[in-house]
């Protein structure tokens, strides 16, 4: 069954750093999602990205995070500056078409800001 | 802005069933889902309802009612392995889903 890839599974990160999570999406997905969760909360939603750009984003993304399709398989969310509630796992997800077969969502990352 | 409710925790014995309830209230529909996640674990999808009425899949069972904004999630003969968090999420048509806090479920021997 296809799946969606994130690495890496686990990051620690010192406050003020810059981390790149990474995601290689379905292949024949075309909408690609970034979601967190903060330990003990609810999953949230951050971003998804359709056709090289973003689609819809959440007023947790702000200045701070960036995502990029840098070649046809990765799909990364770079958090610059990093805070110390910024620590999530963060999961990534695809689906095609926009939802009416599911979205797949990844293992995900669990970062750890210190 | 979008509102999912669900209780939050809920106990059953093994071999019994239990019903997971969600209420919503979203700007749009595009169907709703229900995820299993265990702990420290991606969400794991289970099922998806757009229309109302029942949809069974095994022991699993999802029910959607469109105008009362509500939906089920049935799970028949508990097994251990079913002690999770079931998580509600809607559609809403905006290329996104959104969740509720989850229901941990505990199935107890």
């Amino acid at each position: 069954e296809p799946e969606v890839t994130q690495t890496p599974s686990h990051q620690v990160t010192q406050m003020g750093q810059e981390v790149i999570l990474r995601c290689v999406p379905i292949s024949n997905h075309l909408y690609f999602y970034w979601y967190r969760q903060i330990l003990g909360q609810k999953v949230e939603f951050l971003v998804s990205f359709y056709n090289n750009e973003i689609s819809e984003k959440s007023e947790i993304f702000d200045d701070q995070f960036s995502v990029e399709r840098p070649d046809g398989s990765n799909f990364t969310l770079k958090i610059r500056s990093t805070k110390l509630e910024d620590s999530a796992m963060y999961f990534c997800a695809s689906s095609s078409p926009q939802g009416a077969y599911g979205y797949t969502f990844g293992s995900g990352t669990r970062l750890t800001v210190v | 802005g979008q509102n999912i409710d669900q209780p939050t925790e809920m106990t059953a014995t093994e071999g019994a069933i239990v019903q997971i309830n969600c209420t919503y209230q979203t700007s749009g529909f595009n169907g709703l889902f229900w995820y299993q996640q265990h702990a420290g674990e991606a969400p794991t999808f289970l099922s998806y309802n757009v229309l109302d009425g029942l949809e069974e899949k095994g022991r699993f069972s999802s029910f959607l009612s469109r105008s009362k904004g509500y939906s089920y999630l049935l799970l028949k003969e508990l097994q251990m392995k079913d002690s999770a968090s079931y998580l509600c999420a809607v559609d809403s048509n905006d290329y996104k889903l959104s969740f509720g806090a989850g229901t941990t479920v505990t199935v107890r021997a």
